[in-house]
């Protein structure tokens, strides 16, 4: 099982709706998670960081984090044509792994205006 | 805001050349990373570095060496391109602070080896 795991997509939305992107890791140990946001030809650019179970909300966006099922989501509310990326979700890939961590390859989602 | 930072967007070199990659960050961060990114293989980890003049090899470092002389610089050095080494290149920078924290990324470099 890879350490860090997405569906590679794409998901594709209609404006306005919500998007839906989850992830799962390996490790029951983790303890910091986090979701990047690429755009083609960009480096990611951190969006969400979630360290406890249960929801983050910041603006538009919310993380969800469950622990004892070992995944992690992000919602994206009011979906945009501008928010047509490639999502990284990011889990350090042991315990004792200081300050690594392991990304997934990504969920491209297309916002359809 | 951190802010990081590398020499170059784009970079062609032929095979065989010695190629450095400067990476430079302003948040004082302990912390800093070489990946690769290449389509369907995601981000890979090359090098990293906890402290000055330290570096531990990360996922594939067959290839590469780095140079940390200083806190907020840290170079990666293709020792002799070759082809397959035509990727992405992604710095990033993190503080110490407990476990794991948020990395920040630099805005690539495009190496292609020709």
């Amino acid at each position: 099982q890879k350490e860090v795991e997405q569906n590679s997509g794409p998901l594709s939305v209609p404006e306005g709706a919500i998007a839906s992107l989850n992830c799962t890791y390996s490790d029951r140990g983790s303890q910091s998670f986090f979701w990047y946001r690429q755009y083609s030809g960009k480096s990611p650019e951190l969006i969400m960081s979630i360290y406890s179970n249960g929801d983050k909300e910041d603006g538009r966006f919310t993380a969800q984090l469950n622990k004892a099922s070992q995944y992690v989501s992000l919602l994206i509310r009011d979906s945009q044509p501008s928010d047509s990326a490639t999502y990284l979700c990011a889990v350090p890939p042991r315990a004792g792994a200081g300050n690594m961590l392991t990304f997934g390859g990504g969920t491209r989602l297309m916002v359809k205006p | 805001d951190v802010k990081v930072t590398q020499s170059s967007r784009y970079l062609v070199k032929r095979t065989g050349e010695k190629v450095f990659l400067e990476c430079v960050q302003d948040m004082d961060h302990e912390n800093m990373f070489w990946y690769r990114q290449d389509p369907g293989l995601g981000l890979r980890l090359i090098y990293f570095s906890y402290d000055v003049k330290m570096k531990e090899k990360g996922d594939i470092p067959e290839g590469y060496s780095v140079s940390r002389e200083k806190k907020e610089r840290f170079s990666l050095i293709l020792e002799s391109a070759s082809t397959n080494q035509t990727s992405m290149y992604l710095c990033a920078s993190s503080p110490t602070s407990g476990g794991a924290n948020e990395q920040y990324f630099g805005p690539g470099t495009r190496l292609t080896v020709t």
